[in-house]
This record gives C-alpha cells, sequence and structure tokens, in this order.
C-alpha cells in the first residue's frame, strides 16, 4: 500500500520568510498528490495539487515540487504570513487518498 | 454553494448509545467519504461512496454503518462504540470517485465517547 511520511513534524520560521516542507511517499505507481493545509478545530483545505507528469506547479505564493526520482515531494510558502500558521499535509492518491503523518507550521512575528 | 456542512459540530456519547453524523453537499458531487482524525495524526479513511454506492470499506469495525440515502447526504451511524473511538470525523466528497478530483472537506464532528 502507499506509505507517505514527512521529513519534520514542526517547522518554525520569521514572518516573511520562505518555509519549504517536505514529504516521501513509497507507491511508485502514485500518480497524483496534493498538499492540504488544517488550522486547529477545521477539516483540511486544499491548498495545491501535482500530476505524475509534471515536476512543479505553482499557485500563489505556493509552489509544489515534485521528485518521481527519489519520491520527494514539498511545498514551498514564499512570504510565510500568520495565517499560514497550520499542519501541512501531504496527500497521495492510489486506491484512495493516503495523507502523511503532517507538519506544523509555526510562524513567528 | 461550495461547501461541505457536517451537523453536530460535537457529539458526546455513551457506550450503549445509538447516534448519527451527518455530512451534506450540494455540489453535485457523486463521491463522498468519511474519515477519522485522532489528535495529532493525520485522517485515515474509513468508507467511500461512488454514485450512491458503498466502493470502498477500510475494514472498519461494524459498530460504524455508513449511509448515503441520495447524492447530496452521507451518514455514518453510530452504536456501542468504545472510548477509543473517540476522534474527529470528517466527511468529504469530490465531483466523482476517479483520480485527479480535488477532495473538499467538511469542519468535522468531533466526538467522544465516555
Amino acid at each position: 500500500g502507499e506509505s507517505v511520511g514527512l521529513h519534520l513534524p514542526t517547522l518554525s520560521v520569521q514572518e516573511g520568510d520562505n518555509s519549504i516542507i517536505n514529504c516521501a511517499y513509497s507507491n511508485s505507481a502514485s500518480d497524483y498528490f496534493i498538499w492540504y493545509k488544517q488550522e486547529s478545530g477545521k477539516g483540511p483545505q486544499f491548498i495545491i495539487d501535482i500530476r505524475s507528469n509534471m515536476d512543479k506547479r505553482q499557485g500563489q505564493r505556493v509552489t509544489v515540487l515534485l521528485n518521481k526520482t527519489v519520491k520527494h515531494l514539498s511545498l514551498q510558502i514564499a512570504a510565510t504570513q500568520p495565517g499560514d500558521s497550520a499542519v501541512y499535509f501531504c496527500a497521495a492518491l492510489g486506491r484512495a487518498l493516503t495523507f502523511g503523518s503532517g507538519t506544523r507550521l509555526q510562524v513567528q512575528p | 454553494d461550495t461547501e461541505v456542512t457536517q451537523t453536530p459540530k460535537h457529539l458526546v456519547m455513551g457506550m450503549t448509545n445509538k447516534k448519527s453524523l451527518k455530512c451534506e453537499q450540494h455540489m453535485g458531487h457523486r463521491a463522498m467519504y468519511w474519515y477519522k482524525q485522532k489528535a495529532k495524526k493525520p485522517p485515515e479513511l474509513m468508507f467511500v461512496y461512488s454514485y450512491e454506492k458503498l466502493s470502498i470499506n477500510e475494514s472498519v469495525p461494524s459498530r460504524f454503518s455508513p449511509e448515503c440515502p441520495n447524492s447530496s447526504l452521507l451518514n455514518l451511524h453510530l452504536h456501542a462504540l468504545q472510548p477509543e473511538d473517540s476522534a474527529l470525523y470528517l466527511c468529504a466528497s469530490t465531483i466523482t470517485g476517479g483520480a485527479y478530483n480535488e477532495q473538499f472537506f467538511g469542519p468535522g464532528t468531533r466526538l467522544t465517547v465516555l
């Protein structure tokens, strides 16, 4: 089955800095990946997705990079703001969506 | 309307109670999902309904019984739960159950089993 892991449980950054959250996946057959943001007391919120035929996708202040060779996914947040503080999950689609363990992003003012 | 709603927000029940969680979406989505999320853990898939038919059951104990009465509604019936079933129960929906579809999540129901 799919196993999705994250490299760091907590990431602390200064406001205005760029944040990078990493994720590794195990199933080379996964062909769709999603990053979710979950704030306290809320359900996961879609941030950005990427298909396996791409290696980079950009949104508003966010970029997802996919390295299929090493089965690694990253989320880059530019000019991190206090409102970005949350837990971030990567997820990989195989038979169903499998979530990684989550990274808590703390933005220091 | 681009949201998934869940009721109740909070639920406290005893181990002998029967209760139900409700999920609703009016986006015309034809796939709906139940997830369980324990504190500081990622969501874990429980059930998937596709076109009102149960398509995935991730070996969930029978004390959890899903129901999809129509394409907009998804219920989770609870009976004889255990304290370890206390968690945040999340509902989600997608346009269809196929690949490359963004899942929209509801805010969840916080369940406490005493």
